[in-house]
């Protein structure tokens, strides 16, 4: 499968704890993107990548989450001391510097309980 | 006010009909556009996009109106495998930014 793949695919975790998930892209794309989508929402921007700079990042993004892409490659997101709000479908998506069609990897929904 | 508006939905149809989407964006630098789909507990996949003289694929048609910053989206002769949610996309250049922004979703069912 040469698509975006995320993982885990699922997590629950306590209140308070630090969870991090992986995103590994198409391996041509330059940019990365990371989203979050809540029930009935469409998918809010955290930050995007180009290469393994970080370019933009979203108010959204409080100082409790991080994102890396060190090598360019795969990105992680972290998220610090979660809360229940956190609680969401948390999106990947990369997409060539030129090009304008994102691709979409299927996610990682997290549940904080 | 939000950045990509969409009508709110849900929209219930029976097969066959034809049924259309709206999309207002606010930023006036918005310079590519898109509609997305995305079926329940699923990622969004790319629709088509939008182009300015407009344009169609099949069953679907997509019309910009930039001086109103508008985005419509016609679903001719509906089946049932239409079902889903329809997610109108903006990206809005401006330095390095280059995010999409996705509207809230419209939700479509096709009834048999």
């Amino acid at each position: 499968d040469t698509g975006v793949s995320q993982d885990p695919r699922h997590k629950i975790t306590k209140r308070g704890q630090n969870v991090t998930f992986r995103c590994d892209p198409i391996s041509e794309h330059n940019r990365l993107y990371w989203y979050r989508q809540t029930l009935g929402q469409g998918p809010e921007f955290l930050t995007y990548f180009q290469n393994e700079a970080q370019l933009e990042k979203s108010r959204l993004l409080s100082d409790r989450f991080s994102a890396e892409r060190p090598k360019g490659s795969f990105s992680t997101l972290e998220i610090q001391r979660t809360e229940q709000g956190d609680s969401a479908m948390y999106l990947c998506a990369s997409s060539f510097v030129s090009g304008t069609e994102a691709f979409f990897g299927q996610g990682t929904r997290l549940t904080v309980v | 006010r939000k950045e990509v508006e969409q009508d709110p939905g849900p929209f219930n149809v029976p097969e066959g009909a034809t049924v259309a989407f709206n999309c207002t964006y606010s930023n006036s630098a918005s310079q590519s556009f898109f509609w997305y789909r995305q079926d329940c507990r699923k990622e969004p996949k790319l629709l088509m996009s939008v182009y300015s003289s407009g344009n169609e694929d099949g069953r679907f048609t997509a019309q910009l109106n930039r001086a109103s910053q508008y985005i419509s989206l016609l679903i001719r002769d509906s089946k049932l495998s239409d079902s889903a949610t329809y997610l109108c996309v903006v990206i809005a250049t401006g330095g390095s930014a280059r995010q999409l922004t996705f509207g809230s979703g419209t939700q479509l069912t096709v009834l048999p």
